[in-house]
C-alpha cells in the first residue's frame, strides 16, 4: 500500500533562508507525487506535481521538488523563504495511477521569522 | 472562476446529533471528493464520486456517514449520529476528471462534537 512520511512536523527558517521540507514515500507502482499548501483557514492548494518525465518539478511561488526514485523521496525546496510562505505543507502520493485517490502525509508547518 | 464552495464553515453539535455538509464543486468538474482532516493529521479520503456514481467509499464509516451526489453536481455529506471522534475539518475537493492529478479544495467545514 502507498504511504507518505513527512519528517518534521514543524520547520522554522529565517526570511531569505533556504526552505527544505522532507517527504519520503512508499509505493508498489511508479508514483504520482504532489505537494499541497494550506494557509490558515483556507483549503489546500496544489504547489506542484510529478507524474512522469523530468524529475525536477517547478511549482508556484518559487518552490520546486525533485523525484529521487533511489531514495524514494520528493523533498520540497525554495532557495529564499518569504514571510508569506508560512503555512502547512502536505506531501501526497496517488494510490494508483489514474484514480486521483491521494494519500497525504501528516503535514509540516513552516514558520518564517524576520 | 468560482472555486469549490462549502457550507457551513463551522458547526458545533452534541454527540448523537446529526449534521450535514454541502459542497458545490467547480463548474464542469466531474470528480468530487470528501476528505476528513483530523487535527494534526493529513486529509483522509472518505468518498470519491465520478459524476453521480461512487468510485471509492472504502474508508467511509457507513454505519454513521452517508454521502450523495444525485445530479452529478453538488454533494451532501451527512453524519448521524455523531461521535466525539468525528470532530474534524471536512474538506470537499473536485477535479476535472479522473487521472488529471490536480484536486481543487474548498475551505472546509469544521465540525466540533461535544
Amino acid at each position: 500500500a502507498q504511504s507518505v512520511t513527512q519528517l518534521g512536523s514543524h520547520v522554522s527558517v529565517s526570511e531569505g533562508a533556504l526552505v527544505l521540507l522532507r517527504c519520503n514515500y512508499s509505493s508498489s507502482v511508479p508514483p504520482y507525487l504532489f505537494w499541497y499548501v494550506q494557509y490558515p483557514n483556507q483549503g489546500l492548494q496544489l504547489l506542484l506535481k510529478y507524474t512522469t518525465g523530468a524529475t525536477l518539478v517547478k511549482g508556484i511561488n518559487g518552490f520546486e521538488a525533485e523525484f529521487k526514485k533511489s531514495e524514494t523521496s520528493f523533498h520540497l525546496t525554495k532557495p529564499s523563504a518569504h514571510m508569506s510562505d508560512a503555512a502547512e505543507y502536505f506531501c501526497a502520493v496517488s494510490e494508483s495511477r489514474g484514480t486521483d485517490k491521494l494519500i497525504f502525509g501528516t503535514g509540516t508547518r513552516l514558520q518564517v521569522f524576520p | 472562476e468560482a472555486g469549490v464552495a462549502q457550507s457551513p464553515r463551522y458547526k458545533i453539535i452534541e454527540k448523537r446529533q446529526s449534521v450535514a455538509f454541502w459542497c458545490n464543486p467547480i463548474s464542469g468538474h466531474a470528480t468530487l471528493y470528501w476528505y476528513q482532516q483530523i487535527l494534526g493529521q493529513g486529509p483522509k479520503l472518505l468518498i470519491q464520486f465520478q459524476n453521480n456514481g461512487v468510485v471509492d467509499d472504502s474508508q467511509l464509516p457507513k454505519d454513521r456517514f452517508s454521502a450523495e451526489r444525485l445530479k452529478g453536481v453538488d454533494s451532501t455529506l451527512k453524519i448521524q449520529p455523531a461521535k466525539l471522534e468525528d470532530s474534524a475539518v471536512y474538506l470537499c475537493a473536485s477535479s476535472l476528471d479522473l487521472g488529471i492529478g490536480e484536486l481543487f479544495f474548498g475551505e472546509g467545514s469544521r465540525l466540533t462534537v461535544l
